[in-house]
């Protein structure tokens, strides 16, 4: 079935440090969605990437879609501790399925 | 607004019971999905659901079960609850076109005793 890598599992930074995760798969992505998820929340959708290359951003986070649409990162500038949570990135199937990826925890120290 | 609701968000069973877990959405999605979520593993798709009627099994199937019988409600059954089924476990909707981007329940904590 479709797989996709993230790394790193676990991200401790300073606040105010910059902070990136990956997604890599062996095949090529039809489209790229990110969620975050607060420490006892839920899931909730950031951003779908669907252009090779695309890179999109939302205030200090930024989102890219690799050239060969097999890898993607979410990159946070000068993180906050606003910033804390589990990030997943997730690969669509044509009818809505998700797969998701294991998910980098960032840690923010104050 | 629309939203999305899951009951109860805790509960606590003892082994061999069965338990269903209730999912509800308002958003009019066609589609939903039932996931679990242990440390280590991420989000793993239990089972889902393009319309009323259809289901499908997701990677963890064994011992759950869902219904579809109308476009609100997915109800999640554990037909005879194991202590490996102790977990929270997210229901989740989305459109039957376009992006696909879900939108996820407040999750339900299960423990099996």
């Amino acid at each position: 079935g479709q797989q996709v890598m993230q790394i790193p599992q676990y991200q401790h930074v300073q606040e105010g440090e910059d902070f990136t995760t990956y997604c890599n798969s062996s095949t090529t992505l039809s489209n790229i969605q990110w969620y975050k998820q607060r420490p006892g929340g839920h899931p909730v959708f950031l951003i779908q990437l669907v252009k090779s290359g695309e890179v999109k951003k939302q205030k200090r986070l930024t989102f890219q879609f690799g050239e060969a649409k097999k890898n993607s990162s979410l990159h946070i500038t000068a993180t906050q501790t606003t910033d804390v949570g589990t990030y997943f990135c997730c690969l669509g199937s044509t009818l809505g399925r998700l797969y998701f990826g294991r998910g980098t925890q960032l840690t923010v120290w104050p | 607004d629309a939203e999305i609701t899951q009951s109860p968000r805790h509960k606590i069973t003892e082994t061999g019971r069965q338990v269903t877990l209730a999912c509800h959405q308002t958003w009019n999605h066609n589609n939903m999905f039932w996931y679990r979520q242990d440390l280590g593993h991420g989000l793993r798709l239990i089972h889902y659901s393009y319309g009323v009627q259809d289901t499908n099994k997701g990677e963890v199937s064994d011992g759950y079960s869902v219904s579809r019988s109308n476009t609100e409600d997915l109800p999640l059954t554990l037909e005879s609850a194991a202590s490996s089924q102790t977990s929270v476990y997210f229901c989740a909707s989305s459109e039957s076109y376009g992006g696909y981007e879900q939108y996820f329940g407040p999750g339900t904590r299960l423990t099996v005793t």
